[in-house]
C-alpha cells in the first residue's frame, strides 16, 4: 500500500516571504499522480496543484510550484510571496494511475501553515 | 451553485442511531467517493463507486454502507452509530478521464 508522509505538522512564515512544505511518499508503482490540497478554516478541500509522475517538468500555478523528485519520492510545495489568505492546512495526496488497487486518494496528515503579518 | 453538495452540513446523533449522509453532484462525473477526516490523520477513503452498479470498499469501510441511487447521488449510511465515528465526512467526484477529485463542503458528524 502507498503511504504519504508530511513531516512538518506546522510551519510559520512572514507575509510576502517564501515557504516550502515537504512531502514524501512510498510506492512501488511507476505511474501515478500527486496533489496538494488546501483546507482553510471553512474546511473546504481546494486543489492547489497537480503533478503527473510521467512528466519531468515541475508543475506551477501562479505563486505555487512543486519540486518533484521521482527517484527520491519527494514532492514539496513552494509558496512564493505568501499572503494571509494562504493560511490553511495543506495536504499532500497520491493516486495510482494503474488499474489495480483502490481508486482513491491517499493523504498525508497535513501541515498547518501560519502566515505572520 | 456548488457542483458537489452534501447534506446535512452538521449533525448530532446518539449512539446506536441510524444515520444517512447524502451527496449530490452536477458535474456529470461517473466516479464518486466518501472520505473521513479525523484530527491529525488526514483523509481516509471509506467507499468509492465507478458507476451505479460498481461499488467498492476503501481503507476503512467497517461500520459503513453506501448506496449509489443514480449517477449524481451517493449516500453514506451508519447503521448503528458509535462515538468513534465522530468525524468530518467528505464526498468527492472525478470524471473518468480526469485526474482531479472535486470535494463537497463536508459534513461534521458528532456521535454522543
Amino acid at each position: 500500500a502507498q503511504t504519504v508522509t508530511q513531516s512538518q505538522p506546522e510551519m510559520s512564515v512572514q507575509e510576502a516571504e517564501t515557504v516550502t512544505l515537504s512531502c514524501t511518499y512510498d510506492t512501488s508503482e511507476s505511474d501515478y499522480y500527486l496533489f496538494w490540497y488546501k483546507q482553510p478554516p471553512s474546511r473546504q478541500m481546494i486543489l492547489v496543484i497537480r503533478q503527473e509522475a510521467y512528466k519531468q517538468q515541475n508543475a506551477t500555478e501562479n505563486r505555487f510550484s512543486v519540486n518533484f523528485q521521482k527517484a527520491a519520492k519527494s514532492f514539496s510545495l513552494k509558496i512564493s510571496d505568501s499572503q494571509l489568505g494562504d493560511a490553511a492546512m495543506y495536504f499532500c495526496a497520491y493516486r495510482s494511475a494503474g488499474g489495480g488497487g483502490a481508486d482513491g486518494l491517499t493523504f498525508g496528515k497535513g501541515t498547518h501553515l501560519i502566515i505572520q503579518p | 451553485d456548488a457542483d458537489v453538495t452534501q447534506t446535512p452540513r452538521n449533525r448530532i446523533t446518539k449512539t446506536g442511531k441510524r444515520i444517512m449522509l447524502e451527496c449530490s453532484q452536477t458535474k456529470g462525473h461517473d466516479r464518486m467517493y466518501w472520505y473521513r477526516q479525523d484530527p491529525g490523520l488526514g483523509l481516509r477513503l471509506i467507499y468509492y463507486s465507478f458507476d451505479v452498479k460498481d461499488i467498492n470498499k476503501g481503507e476503512i469501510s467497517d461500520g459503513y454502507s453506501v448506496s449509489r441511487q443514480a449517477q449524481a447521488k451517493f449516500s453514506l449510511s451508519l447503521e448503528s452509530a458509535i462515538p468513534n465515528q465522530t468525524a468530518l465526512y467528505f464526498c468527492a467526484t472525478r470524471g473518468q478521464v480526469q485526474e482531479t477529485q472535486y470535494f463537497g463542503p463536508g459534513t461534521r458528524l458528532l456521535v454522543l
